[in-house]
């Protein structure tokens, strides 16, 4: 089956801690996107990757980071910088206009 | 900037009746308009878009919704809701310049039987 596999779907960090979320497309998009959920804020654009080996910041990056080495594969980083990290993520590609997949997200918590 | 506005967090409503859920969009650019719907703990699935063509487009579950440039508006509408259309849906407009979606606040739909 073709599709967007998020991991783990639940988390749980500790304060000071590093956590990395894994988002893998079998979809063959160039582009891919983490978003970030938060009740009644709809969804903020993290990063974005147009390509392979090329990334942008979106609206709120700040104490977050991206890799892009495969097509296939980009893992989010939440870092200790990243105040409020307890959200619901999303990552999603694309590959026509606007027609972006989504996976089936990953809860963080902080505890 | 583009910007989408939901002007609805929440909209209420009897099984079998209709529903609007409202959604308004700032562009001065060519605007691409997407409407999805999200399931609890679940990620977003397309209901629907408009990238150019008739104002009126129909999605799936029996939705549509009308582009109005003049109001600068997209609305999503549906005659006869169902209890399994209880969800959070989301309006949404494209970046061109970063080719990322811009989304809403959303507006959670909450079919009553």
């Amino acid at each position: 089956d073709g599709g967007i596999t998020q991991s783990p779907k639940y988390l749980f960090r500790k304060e000071g801690q590093n956590v990395t979320l894994s988002c893998e497309q079998n979809l063959n998009h160039d582009a891919m996107y983490w978003y970030r959920q938060d009740p009644g804020q709809g969804l903020r654009l993290i990063y974005y990757s147009q390509i392979v080996n090329d990334f942008q910041k979106g609206d709120i990056a700040e104490g977050y980071s991206v890799s892009r080495e495969k097509k296939e594969s980009f893992p989010l980083t939440v870092t200790s910088a990243q105040k409020n990290p307890t959200a619901f993520y999303l990552c999603a590609s694309s590959m026509e206009t606007g027609r972006a997949f989504f996976g089936q997200g990953t809860r963080l918590t902080v505890v | 900037a583009q910007s989408v506005t939901q002007l609805d967090s929440q909209v209420p409503v009897f099984e079998e009746a209709p529903v609007e859920l409202r959604c308004n969009y700032s562009s001065s650019v060519s605007v691409y308009l997407f409407w999805y719907v999200q399931y609890p703990n679940q990620g977003l699935q397309l209901l629907l878009k408009y990238l150019s063509g008739s104002t009126l487009v129909k999605g799936i579950n029996g939705f549509e919704a009308e582009f109005n440039k003049s109001q600068t508006s997209f609305h999503l509408r549906k005659p006869s809701v169902h209890i399994s259309d209880t969800a959070e849906y989301f309006c949404a407009s494209l970046d061109t310049g970063r080719r990322a979606l811009t989304f809403g606040s959303g507006t959670r739909l909450q079919v009553q039987p």
